[in-house]
């Protein structure tokens, strides 16, 4: 099956400084990159996502870029804001009859104002 | 509107207790889910909903008994549970069960077993 790797597991960061976080994934037939934040007490919120015709995509403050030969895709947190700070997931959908989707193992990211 | 609403909150029972907790979509999505999550883990999927058919079943005990009496709601009736049954169960729905459709979650029962 799919396996995802995702570093770093915490990550602080200085109110303004940017925050990067990286995934790797095994199976190459993968076409949906999603980006989970989860706030504490709350469900996974989708921030931002790719799939695998694409290889960058920009939503204000958040980037996530894709590269499919080396099989990782990073998130890229610029400005940082204290409300930034949450747990993150990176996630991978198969491309099978039915979408499973395996998540990363989650960042701890702290934006200290 | 992307809401996905579950009830209850939070939820204690013993292991000899019966419950059921609630998922409810009106965004017209026709695949819902059903994952667990354990503390500073991620999301672990159990169930698979797709046109109101169970399609996946991730070989969750059968004290987990998942139920979609209709396309805007989904129900997990949970039965001699055991403690380390205790977590965080999330519902999540998403337009169409394809390997591109984003999955939109609630924001989970907290569920103590006792």
């Amino acid at each position: 099956g799919e396996n995802v790797e995702q570093h770093p597991s915490t990550l602080s960061v200085q109110e303004g400084d940017s925050a990067v976080i990286k995934c790797t994934y095994s199976d190459s037939a993968s076409n949906y990159f999603p980006w989970y934040k989860q706030e504490l007490g709350k469900g996974p919120q989708l921030i931002i996502d790719i799939r695998s015709n694409v290889g960058e995509k920009k939503d204000q403050r958040i980037a996530v870029t894709l590269n499919k030969t080396a099989k990782h895709f990073s998130l890229h947190i610029t400005e940082t804001q204290p409300e930034d700070s949450a747990v993150y997931f990176c996630a991978v959908s198969n491309s099978g009859g039915y979408q499973k989707v395996t998540f990363g193992t989650g960042t701890k990211l702290q934006v200290i104002p | 509107d992307t809401e996905v609403t579950q009830t209850p909150k939070h939820l204690v029972m013993g292991m000899t207790n019966k419950k059921s907790l609630k998922c409810e979509q009106h965004m017209g999505h026709r695949a819902m889910y059903w994952y667990k999550q354990k503390a500073k883990k991620p999301p672990e999927l159990m169930f698979v909903y797709s046109y109101e058919k169970l399609s996946i079943n991730e070989s969750v005990p059968s004290r987990f008994s998942p139920e979609c009496p209709n396309s805007s709601l989904l129900n997990l009736h949970l039965h001699a549970l055991q403690p380390e049954d205790s977590a965080l169960y999330l519902c999540a729905s998403s337009q169409v069960q394809t390997s591109t459709d984003t999955q939109y979650f609630g924001p989970g029962t907290r569920l103590t077993v006792l």
